[in-house]
């Protein structure tokens, strides 16, 4: 079983909808990261926080907020998705920010927009 | 800037056969951290080594094997005696401090790796 939970595993939504997908580590790692995996593709990262605060944005469309509550938690709020936004949404934790430590993946948010 | 060819994009073996995945990363950094993953049909992608650039020395764990190559920038995975489980894609990564401060493994394409009975 992985160590890093998300849910749900699966989501349909519309244009219009709003969502939220979420991310839990109980690890006690510093680090986490959302990723959007398409078809046959490798992780593109999307975004870095680092103790709480995000580090990292790589550039994501503002229909993409993400959220990090506290240590353990990582929300990715949606709104207004493209049917280009379908993807495998994966979280990933990892001890800390440093970049020689092993990122621990979830099973991944399966989206579908309609 | 940082990059990692796979250049087998699959692998199609029978079980107990034998199967080696290249990885090929180029880096301008002298410090750096390769990783290989699996990544099943389930999603997860699931940690399986990190080397760093200054150890060079090869790794045996259990079926998997590394040999990793500063000489040739190669970082190649063997599985020994494949089994239908071993059935996934395998991404190589790379992490350096110039990708992000160090927050970002740039991955190759992922080679997926097919074990039939």
């Amino acid at each position: 079983d992985t160590e890093v939970t998300q849910t749900p595993k699966h989501l349909v939504m519309g244009m219009t909808n709003k969502k939220s997908l979420k991310c839990e580590q109980h690890m006690g790692h510093r680090a986490m990261y959302w990723y959007k995996q398409k078809a046959k593709k490798p992780p593109e990262l999307m975004f870095v926080y680092s103790y709480e605060k995000l580090s990292i944005n790589e550039s994501v469309p503002s229909r993409f907020s993400p959220e990090c509550p506290n240590s353990s938690l990582l929300n990715l709020h949606l709104h207004a998705l493209q049917p280009e936004d379908s993807a495998l949404y994966l979280c990933a934790s990892s001890r800390g920010g440093s970049f020689n430590q092993p990122q621990h993946f979830g099973d991944g948010t399966r989206l579908s927009i309609l | 800037a940082q990059k990692v060819t796979q250049a087998q994009t699959e692998i199609s073996v029978v079980e107990k056969e034998d199967v080696t995945l290249d990885c090929v990363y180029e880096t301008r950094d002298t410090t750096y951290y390769l990783f290989w993953y699996k990544q099943p049909p389930s999603g997860e992608l699931v940690f399986l080594i990190r080397r760093n650039s200054f150890d060079e020395q090869n790794e045996i764990s259990g079926r998997y094997s590394w040999n990793f190559q500063k000489s040739t920038s190669s970082f190649n995975f063997t599985i020994t005696a494949s089994q239908v489980v071993d059935s996934a894609v395998y991404f190589c990564a790379l992490s350096d401090l110039e990708g992000a401060a160090g927050n970002k493994l740039t991955f190759g394409g992922g080679t997926r790796v097919l074990v039939k009975p």
